[in-house]
């Protein structure tokens, strides 16, 4: 299967600063990536699709301007946390589409606690 | 609106025997995508196995393998031989395209496989 990516794996900071997480495809080029959040023993969450060149679209919910997402380039998706408060606690995953087989592949996912 | 369903929260099963993991899906597309995911302790989401609405067998991937009933909307997981390693949640997820969904997936609430030995 193909890899991607994510980094770091976990992150620990203190609240009111700011997180950036990478995900990035390696051996394949992804127009499509997407953000997702897990809470404890739950299923993912999708926050936003992450698109090459253009904006990234939000899901109903989520604070555009709280998570950040940048896709400049067809293999590196980023989402920056931004003012980072306790609740943004989470653990937060991307995945990559390979078009070609339609198959999202996921990076291994960031823990993320703010104090 | 796309649905999926795991009845199952959590299955135990012995090592070396066959085990399987229900979803059902609601959605009417007639074009859609389903897929099984596995995610251990660690975290990652490992894809498994694809069946698309078109496909006329059922998926195999070594030893997984896919019973896609289209008539009943059901896609369950078949481990056979279960390894103490494929303990962990298992997540049935399904694509459509339809809306320019531009390929989301949407997950169930995943199943906890524990093998024992």
């Amino acid at each position: 299967g193909a890899v991607v990516s994510q980094h770091p794996s976990r992150v620990i900071c203190k609240s009111g600063t700011s997180v950036k997480i990478e995900c990035r495809s390696l051996d394949f080029q992804a127009t499509t990536m997407f953000w997702y959040r897990q809470f404890p023993k739950q299923s993912l969450m999708l926050m936003a699709t992450s698109n090459e060149g253009s904006k990234a679209t939000y899901e109903q919910g989520v604070e555009k301007d709280k998570f950040l997402i940048n896709h400049a380039s067809l293999t590196l998706s980023t989402l920056t946390v931004t003012s980072a408060h306790p609740e943004d606690s989470s653990f937060y995953i991307c995945s990559a589409l390979w078009e070609a087989w339609d198959i999202q592949y996921f990076g291994a996912g960031t823990r993320l606690s703010v104090l | 609106a796309q649905k999926i369903t795991q009845t199952q929260p959590g299955m135990f099963v012995q090592e070396k025997e066959a085990v399987t993991l229900d979803c059902t899906y609601d959605t009417s597309d007639p074009s859609y995508g389903l897929f099984w995911y596995k995610q251990p302790s660690s975290g990652e989401m490992i894809f498994l196995i694809y069946q698309g609405s078109y496909d006329q067998q059922n998926a195999t991937e070594g030893r997984y393998s896919l019973n896609f009933q289209k008539a009943r909307k059901s896609a369950n997981l078949v481990i056979s031989a279960s390894q103490l390693g494929d303990s962990a949640m298992y997540f049935c997820a399904m694509r459509t395209n339809s809306g320019g969904s531009n390929y989301k997936l949407t997950f169930g609430k995943g199943t906890l496989l524990t093998v024992n030995p």
